[in-house]
């Protein structure tokens, strides 16, 4: 158990639709780091975030939005689904910013858009 | 991109050491090697990482050349657990995103 917590396990939706992942860091970790792991795509950095700013970007989606609140969980938000976002959606955090600190993976989040 | 090369598929028995390798032939000199490993579809799980010196956990070993070229995760003691896909990633300097690549799929057989 890494100690972060993503709800829900397993989400199904239909197109268009619009859908919120949650994400509770470890204790005391400020960042927060979502990704996206797709069959096609493998494992892939969505975005950022360090005790509530926006750190850093990655190939994150315009229909993709996230934020951090101030107890440091995180949201993941994506709307106007489409079948290409059925994926594996990974949150994991860690202590802060330094290139030395490890990051610790949630479960995932299964998203099936149909 | 991924700045790694790794092969795509290994194979271990249990209970010998599994030599993992990994080549960053472009890595910059303040950048880490770090090693996750992904059983199944559950969350990448963090095992080690190294700047220039060898270093050792309660999971794993890492060898780093000199050079910093390449480098090699060694399970000393493989079980039919440590079945999973195996990333080495160079941490992106000033920030700290992983940049995963497509791995090593390590199967350890009885």
């Amino acid at each position: 158990d890494s100690g972060v917590t993503q709800t829900p396990k397993h989400l199904i939706t239909a197109t268009g639709q619009r859908v919120t992942l949650r994400c509770s860091p470890r204790s005391g970790d400020l960042s927060v780091y979502w990704y996206q792991q797709s069959l096609d795509q493998g494992l892939q950095f969505l975005i950022q975030y360090y005790n509530g700013e926006e750190r850093a970007k990655g190939n994150i989606l315009e229909r993709f939005s996230a934020q951090q609140f101030p107890d440091l969980h995180s949201e993941l938000n994506l709307s106007s689904l489409e079948l290409g976002d059925s994926a594996l959606y990974f949150c994991a955090s860690s202590l802060g910013t330094a290139s030395s600190y490890e990051q610790y993976f949630g479960p995932g989040t299964r998203l099936t858009v149909t | 991109d991924a700045k790694t090369t790794q092969p795509p598929s290994m194979d271990c028995a249990e209970g010998r050491a599994a030599n993992l390798p990994c080549n960053h032939s472009t890595i910059s000199g303040n950048e880490y090697v770090y090693w996750y490993r992904q059983i199944h579809s559950q969350g990448p799980q963090y095992i080690i990482h190294g700047l220039k010196n060898n270093e050792t956990n309660e999971m794993a070993s890492l060898i780093i050349t000199e050079d910093r070229k390449s480098s090699t995760l060694i399970l000393p003691h493989a079980t039919l657990r440590d079945t999973a896909v195996y990333y080495c990633i160079v941490r992106v300097l000033n920030t700290d995103k992983l940049i995963f690549g497509t791995g090593t799929r390590l199967q350890v057989f009885p």
